[in-house]
């Protein structure tokens, strides 16, 4: 089973820091990486995907992909309460399958 | 963005009763939808994936004659909830997806609340 594993958190961080938030992945093979950020009793939202190594950035996020390291973060910058959230990184069960594999997601608090 | 709509968006029946929701593409047509459930603090759980015109595949553990998927159209796929029972309530969401560049990319409903007594 390929797994996708993220801190549980919760993660602290003041208003207007920067949040950085980790995920590793087992399968080397695999190409898409996706973030998507749930508020409490509410669905998962896309923020970002990522296909190839280095930064992409959105906006105050930044995706970060490590291809030889398996890792993907995401990181927010200016962070405010309303990011406050769980943050899920997922990528595809098998390459070019659509089923996605998902974190547990890691917790995030901004504090005012 | 691409937009998903689920209904209803909540709904509380008596045990033993079906339920159906229903999970549209409002502006794009989806390659696949997914049906997840999702209790309090727990991570999503993926129970089916379906394609318009073939049978749901269903995940492991998950009772195909109880959670009955309907793909009706690329644009539509709905979720019936059969003989329904309190360890069913569950935050119930779908997603759908629409192939941008290379890969696929997983949008989600609102989700619907359901609460069996």
């Amino acid at each position: 089973q390929k797994e996708v594993e993220q801190n549980s958190g919760p993660l602290s961080v003041p208003e207007g820091a920067i949040a950085s938030l980790n995920c590793t992945y087992s399968d080397r093979g695999s190409q898409s990486f996706f973030w998507y950020r749930q508020y409490s009793g509410k669905s998962p939202e896309l923020i970002m995907s990522i296909y190839s190594n280095g930064d992409k950035e959105d906006g105050r996020f930044t995706a970060q992909l490590n291809k030889a390291s398996q890792y993907v973060s995401l990181l927010i910058r200016d962070s405010q309460p309303s990011d406050s959230a769980t943050y899920l990184c997922a990528a595809p069960r098998r390459s070019g399958y659509s089923t996605l594999t998902f974190g547990k997601g890691t917790m995030l608090l901004v504090s005012p | 963005g691409a937009v998903v709509s689920q209904h209803p968006s909540r709904v509380i029946c008596k045990s033993g009763t079906s339920v159906k929701i229903e999970c549209r593409s409002l502006d794009f047509q989806a390659t696949t939808m997914f049906w997840y459930r999702q209790f309090p603090k727990k991570s999503l759980m993926l129970m089916a994936t379906s394609n318009e015109g073939s049978k749901a595949t269903y995940e492991q553990g998950v009772e195909k004659d109880k959670f009955l998927i309907n793909h009706a159209s690329l644009t539509l796929s709905t979720l019936t909830v059969t003989s329904a029972h309190p360890e069913d309530s569950s935050f119930y969401i779908c997603s759908a997806s629409i192939q941008r560049t290379s890969t696929d990319t997983q949008y989600f409903g609102p989700g619907t609340r359901l609460t069996v007594l």
